[in-house]
């Protein structure tokens, strides 16, 4: 089976910018969680969704959302980026819900720089 | 909101040394996760300890789960250079909490 996959790998913004990242699970996964990772802050949870529906959410403004789609691919939207959204997105496919009770599959993430 | 500390931050050892990181939750956890991330790489699930008390092994790699499924920890025996990497516990209700991750250096 392909693993977990988000496009891109890389990006730049500069501030004020909005931002969409992309990730598709692996194939039968439902369930997508969305993390993000700095040296600061270490890996910090976004959001999960599963069937289309947020099902979790962490701590984060309301300037980062999400969705999933049909075929459980799953979108993230930073829209407003300031400079301390600089860090890797990494996104995690599980087969079921709730993201502390399965085996999270991490993708390669997105590494965005804010400038 | 819950927290998880993980300890030490960093280990530098001699590569055949033990390594040990601990892992302590402020509320009990139903379950813990533990995850590998080479550097460059993306976080790797290694193992998950549900039941109070349990004591999983992997080869080297021994995941202990506190009694009052507050604390965990991960023993590395006889540590190799492929063991380099930060090893990170998670756990939480629905969310996955993760700790800050032990950063493990070998020298050859």
């Amino acid at each position: 089976k392909a693993g977990v996959t988000q496009t891109p790998r890389y990006l730049i913004k500069t501030r004020g910018q909005q931002v969409t990242l992309s990730c598709s699970p692996i194939s039968g996964h439902r369930s997508v969680s969305w993390y993000q990772q700095t040296p600061g802050q270490g890996l910090q949870f976004l959001f999960e969704y599963f069937s289309e529906t947020q099902r979790n959410k962490g701590n984060f403004p309301g300037r980062f959302s999400g969705r999933q789609f049909s075929n459980s691919r799953s979108e993230m939207n930073v829209s407003t980026l300031e400079l301390g959204d600089s860090a890797l997105y990494l996104c995690a496919s599980s087969q079921g819900v709730g993201a502390s009770y399965n085996e999270q599959f991490f993708g390669p993430g997105t590494r965005l720089t804010v400038l | 909101g819950q927290q998880v500390m993980q300890i030490p931050q960093y280990q530098h050892v001699q590569e055949g040394e033990d390594f040990t990181t601990y892992c302590n939750s402020s509320t009990t956890l139903s379950n813990i996760q533990w995850y590998k991330q080479r550097p460059g790489g993306h976080p790797v699930f290694l193992i998950q300890l549900v039941k109070s008390g349990e004591v999983k092994k992997q080869k080297r790699l021994t995941f202990q789960f506190g009694e009052a499924k507050k604390n965990s920890s991960l023993h590395i025996t006889a540590t190799q250079t492929t063991d380099v990497g930060t090893y990170f516990c998670a756990g939480g209700a629905q969310k996955l909490v993760f700790g800050q991750g032990t950063r493990l250096t070998i020298n050859p």
